[in-house]
């Protein structure tokens, strides 16, 4: 059981350069999230899917896209990446959407934006 | 904004120390959670709870919920308590599901 796996762990990207940065989880959770931790800030929900197929906004979705083709994987994706966008970006599942469980977290991916 | 505030930001103790971490909130909520971000950055889910207290080992949780109120407290601390730790809340207000995070916690045990 690997839990909530995240790919890749570090990338470095040129303003500009799009990438996809990969989750999955193997729990069968159906709610999926993408966070990013920036330094003095908390964690901040960038996208949310309850099941597959389905995706919301959450508080800072601007310059993202993401894509939950199946109930274990949920991609996120920056098609031009900014400085401002260099930051740990943290995948999460949970069990049930619309009841609180506990979130299980990804190792975090570092990304850095030149 | 900041419907979840934590104190202190940065706490340093000595080995064996008991370690109080308090964090506040404005909203109704369904739940609180803490949670510990080691060093490496890996996030883990310590509690989740509605009412009451929770113990796990040398950590125990209370929730106090007409004060919107929650600790955390670490007895006998280890210098391998040292992390970040979390407190986030779900309310019906943004979704039970989503969690609103505060800031965190930063927990330097010195053996």
């Amino acid at each position: 059981n690997a839990g909530v796996t995240q790919t890749p762990k570090f990338q470095v990207l040129k303003t500009g350069q799009s990438m996809t940065l990969q989750c999955a989880q193997d729990m069968n959770h159906n709610s999926m999230y993408w966070y990013r931790q920036d330094p003095g800030m908390g964690l901040r929900l960038i996208y949310y899917s309850a099941s597959e197929g389905t995706t919301d906004k959450g508080e800072v979705p601007n310059g993202y896209n993401v894509s939950r083709l199946n109930k274990r994987e949920f991609s996120l994706r920056l098609e031009s990446a900014a400085p401002s966008q260099t930051s740990v970006y943290f995948c999460a599942s949970n069990l049930l959407a619309g009841e609180s469980y506990e979130q299980y977290f990804g190792p975090g991916t570092r990304l850095t934006v030149t | 904004k900041n419907e979840v505030e934590q104190s202190p930001q940065n706490l340093t103790a000595q080995e064996g120390e008991f370690i109080t971490i308090n964090c506040s909130y404005s909203v109704g909520i369904s739940a609180l959670h803490w949670l510990q971000q080691h060093p490496g950055g890996g996030i883990v889910s310590l509690f989740m709870l509605s009412s009451g207290k929770k113990k796990h080992g040398r950590l125990i949780a209370t929730i106090n919920i007409q004060e919107k109120h929650s600790s955390l407290h670490i007895t006998a601390s280890h210098p391998r308590d040292s992390a970040v730790y979390i407190c986030a809340v779900s309310s019906p207000l943004f979704g039970n599901e989503k969690l609103t995070f505060g800031t965190g916690t930063r927990l330097t045990i010195i053996p």
